[in-house]
């Protein structure tokens, strides 16, 4: 089955910029889907096909995605970033869809 | 305003069954997919079920191995996921979604104990 591996975590200073990764095979061939999740709270999708934002979603938010890494940037980042990230795709082989294994930010 | 409303879980022993729910409003509910996706307790999204706008396509999770079914009444702008043999690792608040995942419930939590 498709897997997509994220970092377990990513510490970033207020007003820097986070990267947070997305690895998983030939993933540049496949749409990602990134979600933010706080705690308690339901996930937001904050980019879609790859670098596009839902409305009300900041700029600051933004994705790329080639060869065998997606990225979620943070530019920007505020307290309110903190949160765990989740990349998505669809696995046209399986019919399946997939979760990345999460990464949380952290705003030191 | 686009909502979407989970209900029916609980507590269920080990081999038991659960029905949960979805209510759909402010939305053309039968124009959409929707989603069930589950979270284990301080555990990663997982993505469960997938079921077409006319309920003619369906997709599961390999690792529900044939134990749930989803289905949807749009007469009733409600989704729905029939949860049998229940295992403790299905323990999981359980989310869905409509499709494109733009919109989510507040999900509904699933306890397997014995």
């Amino acid at each position: 089955s498709y897997v997509l591996t994220q970092p377990p975590s990513v510490s970033v200073a207020p007003g820097k910029t986070a990267r947070i990764t997305c690895g998983g095979n030939n993933i540049g061939s496949k749409s990602v889907h990134w979600y933010q999740q706080k705690p308690g709270q339901a996930p937001v999708l904050v980019v879609y096909d790859d670098s596009d934002r839902p409305s009300g979603i900041p700029e600051r938010f933004s994705g790329s995605n080639s060869g065998n890494t997606a990225t979620l940037t943070i530019s920007r980042v505020e307290a309110g970033d903190e949160a765990d990230y989740y990349c998505q795709v669809w696995d046209s082989s399986s019919d399946h869809y997939v979760f990345g294994t999460g990464t949380k930010v952290t705003v030191l | 305003e686009v909502q979407l409303v989970e209900s029916g879980g609980g507590v269920v022993q080990p081999g038991g069954s659960l029905r949960l729910s979805c209510a759909a409003s402010g939305f053309t509910f039968d124009d959409y997919a929707m989603h069930w996706v589950r979270q284990a307790p301080g555990k990663g999204l997982e993505w469960v079920s997938l079921i077409s706008g006319d309920g003619g396509s369906i997709y599961y999770a390999d690792s529900l191995k044939g134990r749930f079914t989803i289905s949807r009444d749009n007469s009733k702008n409600s989704l729905y996921l029939q949860m049998n043999s229940l295992r403790t690792e299905d323990t999981a608040l359980y989310y869905c979604a409509k499709h494109g995942m733009d919109v989510w419930g507040q999900g509904t939590t699933v306890t397997v104990s014995s």
